[in-house]
């Protein structure tokens, strides 16, 4: 199975300061089709996962401008740009580009 | 609106069985991929299992649950569901379903708790 690294496991940020968080694959996350499968979610408290950006870079509907993604074959970057109260949760890179999806351990970004 | 709504979890003893329920309304759940994701209490998400659209037929698996759960569907009900044997404590989860790649759309969760 493929093996998704993050880091930090934990990130305290300021508001209003930019956060960053990397994702590392154990394999390439190229799919024969040319698209690379790599989503991050978001799960605030209490609440289902959310997903916040698709195939690397691609933000879904409704996620702020201030969240982005980038990266390719190995490794990714998820980045807020300014963070915001809202944003504290726990964010996940999972890659659904391997036969077996596999999720990243999680990064818990709270407010310092 | 697309909705996927859990249901059948509970409080069930190590080796015991237990068949969760996904309903689904909104999009066109016969053409789509289904996936079951967990996640133990305080724990990340881990992915379950899948079971493609009927016309491909087949299902895939984690291997802490291979040989112990199975994924179906009914797309006359648009339900898929998750039957689990053999439970163990380690099983204890919330147990969401989702399409597949896990997307835009979640359920809320239905509570699984393994324990005697």
């Amino acid at each position: 199975d493929v093996v998704m690294t993050q880091s930090p496991l934990s990130l305290p940020v300021t508001l209003g300061q930019p956060a960053s968080i990397s994702c590392r694959s154990s394999q390439s996350l190229v799919h024969s089709d040319g698209n690379t499968y790599l989503n991050w979610f978001q799960q605030r408290p209490g609440q289902s996962p959310r997903r916040l950006i698709y195939k690397v870079s691609k933000r879904d509907s409704g996620v702020p401008d201030r969240f982005s993604g980038s990266g390719s074959g190995t490794d990714f970057t998820l980045k807020i740009s300014r963070v915001e109260a809202e944003d504290v949760g726990v964010y996940y890179c999972m890659q659904g580009t391997h036969w077996l999806r596999t999720f990243g351990q999680g990064t818990k970004v709270e407010i310092q | 609106e697309v909705q996927l709504v859990e249901s059948g979890g509970d409080l069930v003893k190590p080796g015991g069985s237990l068949r969760l329920s996904c309903a689904a309304s909104g999009f066109n759940f016969s053409n789509d991929w289904m996936s079951w994701v967990r996640q133990a209490p305080g724990k990340g998400l881990e992915w379950v299992g899948r079971i493609k659209r009927k016309i491909d037929g087949t299902t895939d698996y984690a291997a802490p649950v291979k040989g112990r759960f199975t994924v179906s569907r009914d797309d006359s009900k648009n339900t898929i569901y998750l039957q689990m044997n053999s439970l163990e404590t380690e099983d204890t989860a919330v147990y969401y379903c989702t399409t597949d790649p896990p997307g835009l759309y979640w359920g809320q969760g239905t509570l699984v708790t393994v324990s005697s």
